[in-house]
């Protein structure tokens, strides 16, 4: 089992270009997270999808958007691409959208936008 | 404003010590706490949980404490080893026992065990 994947690892943005950022899991899992890292913040959830279907938003939803496109893959989407994006972006997934039950990560994205 | 709060940026202790992690919560609804730990370029991996209904969880050389009324946990490694250097970040959830599944993480502390 390769766990949750995330592709890119590394990605360079200039201000207004969009892209998607992707992940999968291969653990069966029902829900998935998006959180972001950034220096002296600790991580922050963006948004989350509880089961196959819904979406929610977390702390930090402003400027982004996520597709949930089956129970494997959990998509996030930067529409135009600001500075303040500049992060580290880490993909998890748990067997149930209680907070009890372990969220396995993913090795991360580092996203640079100038 | 910062509901989790790590105050210790980082932490050096010798090979075969305790090492002991801190973290103080401001929101009394958080009842279930969590300790990720990560390596860098590495996402975290969780380590040890604790309800509010009890006060103290073990597993292996890892230990957390709660203590609700100074509401302050404590992660404690015993004894450290140089492969527990990584990054640990508590966590909190108003959740438990509910369908929530939101965390709040703090900023974490960068172990270091030196040989």
């Amino acid at each position: 089992n390769a766990g949750v994947t995330q592709t890119p690892k590394f990605q360079v943005l200039k201000t207004g270009q969009s892209m998607t950022l992707q992940c999968a899991q291969d653990m069966n899992h029902n829900s998935m997270y998006w959180y972001r890292q950034d220096p002296g913040m600790g991580l922050r959830l963006i948004y989350y999808s509880a089961s196959e279907g819904t979406t929610d938003k977390g702390e930090v939803p402003n400027g982004y958007n996520v597709s949930r496109l089956n129970k494997r893959e959990f998509s996030l989407r930067l529409e135009s691409a600001a500075p303040s994006q500049t992060s580290v972006y880490f993909c998890a997934s748990s067997t149930r959208d209680r907070v009890m039950d372990e969220q396995y990560f993913g090795p991360g994205t580092r996203l640079t936008v100038t | 404003d910062q509901q989790v709060k790590q105050n210790s940026p980082s932490l050096s202790v010798q090979e075969g010590r305790i090492s002991i992690l801190n973290c103080d919560y401001t929101n009394s609804m958080f009842d279930y706490f969590l300790w990720y730990k990560k390596y860098p370029a590495e996402g975290p991996t969780f380590l040890i949980s604790i309800s509010s209904i009890k006060d103290k969880n073990e597993d292996g050389r890892f230990t957390v404490f709660l203590n609700k009324s100074a509401k302050h946990l404590s992660l404690h490694i015993v004894p450290s080893q140089p492969g527990d250097s990584a990054v640990y970040f508590c966590a909190a959830s108003a959740g438990y026992g509910g369908a929530t599944n939101k965390l709040i993480f703090g900023t974490g502390t960068l172990l270091a065990v030196q040989p």
